[in-house]
């Protein structure tokens, strides 16, 4: 089975710093890897997603994310923190390839101070 | 863009009763999901259907039942509510495949079983 490891539940930063946020991955197969963004009362919507076509990914709101297979890590980063970014991250593998099934992690809770 | 339509963005039922939560989609996608999400846990597969009337388990089918009469709709059940059951529900669907359509989420129902 398939699982992801996001560390840390909380990561605080100060608008305009780096956002790093941590994502490691097992499969025993190439997967499929995802960041999803969670607003306050809202569903899940995709930052990006990896699929093999590019090791470094762009996604929305200046988001991007870097798959290194050798470290088996998928972590998202942002140059510059806004406090909109205020959110919870999860990251997530594909599973059952051709169902779509996703496993995510257990999520982190980004928080921006002035 | 798509959307996903949960019916209900809060419910309040006692312990014992019969529960449903539907979710709609409007773009014809093959695959759609019930997961459930808790503090700390992340999300959790409950059920997921790739074609109507077809279903399968996913993680924690354990006191869910599922419904997919029509392509669009799919219903989650609860055939005896439990304070266990409390929780945000979240309805997703996707095309065929994970590489090329991604989970597409409603904006969840907060069922609280007292």
């Amino acid at each position: 089975a398939q699982s992801v490891t996001q560390l840390g539940s909380h990561v605080s930063v100060s608008e305009g710093a780096l956002v790093l946020l941590r994502c490691n991955y097992s499969s025993s197969v190439p997967p499929y890897l995802f960041w999803y963004v969670q607003y306050p009362n809202q569903g899940l919507q995709l930052l990006l997603k990896y699929t093999s076509a590019a090791t470094l990914v762009k996604g929305i709101n200046g988001f991007e994310a870097e798959f290194k297979k050798s470290e088996t890590s998928f972590h998202l980063t942002k140059p510059s923190a806004h406090m909109s970014d205020a959110a919870e991250y999860f990251c997530a593998v594909s599973d059952r390839v051709g169902y779509s099934t996703l496993t995510f992690g257990k999520g982190t809770m980004l928080l921006v101070s002035p | 863009d798509v959307k996903v339509t949960q019916s209900s963005r809060y419910l309040v039922k006692r312990t014992g009763e019969k529960v449903f939560l539907e979710c709609v989609q409007d773009m014809d996608h093959e695959n759609m999901f019930w997961y459930r999400q808790d503090p700390g846990l992340g999300l959790r597969l409950i059920y997921f259907s790739y074609d109507v009337k077809m279903k399968e388990k996913g993680d924690i089918p354990e006191g869910y039942s599922v419904s997919r009469e029509k392509k669009e709709r799919f219903s989650l059940i609860l055939e005896s509510a439990s304070t266990n059951q409390t929780s945000m529900y979240l309805c997703a669907s996707s095309g065929r495949t994970a590489w090329n359509s991604p989970l597409h989420f409603g904006n969840g129902t907060r069922l609280t079983v007292t």
